[in-house]
């Protein structure tokens, strides 16, 4: 579709485990971002790049959290160590470019469960 | 320290009524703000945006208003379709809106129930 799309659109795993998110952008577009939302929560931003570069990783929540985009395009977020604070939905969103006055587009995210 | 605030979790309006929908803000640093809708289930559906140089947007239905002494906009919805239920998110940007130069800073969203 021409939508961002991200997979899995459920996890479940348990403690410990590593897991890696997938964000598929809309094309064309150079600019995307992470978020999460947690329960009862407004949604959180994470890391956006421009490009295949990620100038700014201080909204990820720890050091357990990395994120890479490769080719201008997909990005993966990858949680190691996994703790059940993480639980919570992951959203992509992309832009047409590297700009506060563009609006971002969501994926459905990913609903990330631990247990 | 939420620096995007809606008060009201949710809102009830009747079918064919205006739904006015807040958001109050505290970074002045904010230039660009937006709403968007939310089904369950499903990612932020943008919905309508304003700049900081001007106090009113419309589209269609939709209109925002900003008013920037007060650190406060609304989205007016006229007149609500029972499609309109969702839940709400405001949203703002500026070049120190945290947590990295474009991510947006959102608020805790606002449940609109439209009534037949």
């Amino acid at each position: 579709g021409a939508g961002v799309s991200q997979s899995p659109s459920n996890k479940v795993t348990e403690k410990g485990k590593d897991v890696e998110l997938r964000c598929d952008p809309i094309s064309g577009h150079t600019a995307l971002y992470w978020y999460r939302q947690s329960l009862g929560q407004g949604l959180e931003f994470l890391i956006y790049f421009q490009g295949n570069s990620a100038p700014d990783k201080s909204g990820l929540p720890s050091d357990r959290f990395s994120a890479e985009r490769t080719g201008g395009s997909v990005s993966t977020l990858t949680i190691q160590r996994t703790q059940q604070e993480d639980s919570a939905v992951y959203l992509c969103a992309s832009s047409l470019s590297y700009s506060p006055n563009q609006p971002q587009h969501f994926g459905d995210g990913t609903r990330l469960s631990i247990l | 320290d939420q620096q995007v605030k809606q008060n009201s979790p949710s809102l009830s309006v009747q079918e064919g009524r205006i739904s006015i929908l807040n958001c109050d803000y505290t970074n002045s640093m904010f230039d660009y703000f937006l709403w968007y809708k939310k089904y369950p289930a499903e990612g932020p559906t943008f919905l309508i945006s304003i700049s900081s140089i001007k106090d009113k947007n419309e589209d269609g239905r939709f209109t925002v208003f900003l008013n920037k002494s007060a650190k406060h906009l609304s989205l007016h919805i006229v007149p609500s379709q029972p499609g309109d239920s969702a839940v709400y998110f405001c949203a703002a940007s500026g070049v120190y809106s945290g947590g990295g130069a474009d991510g947006l800073t959102f608020g805790k969203g606002t449940h609109l129930i439209i009534q037949p």
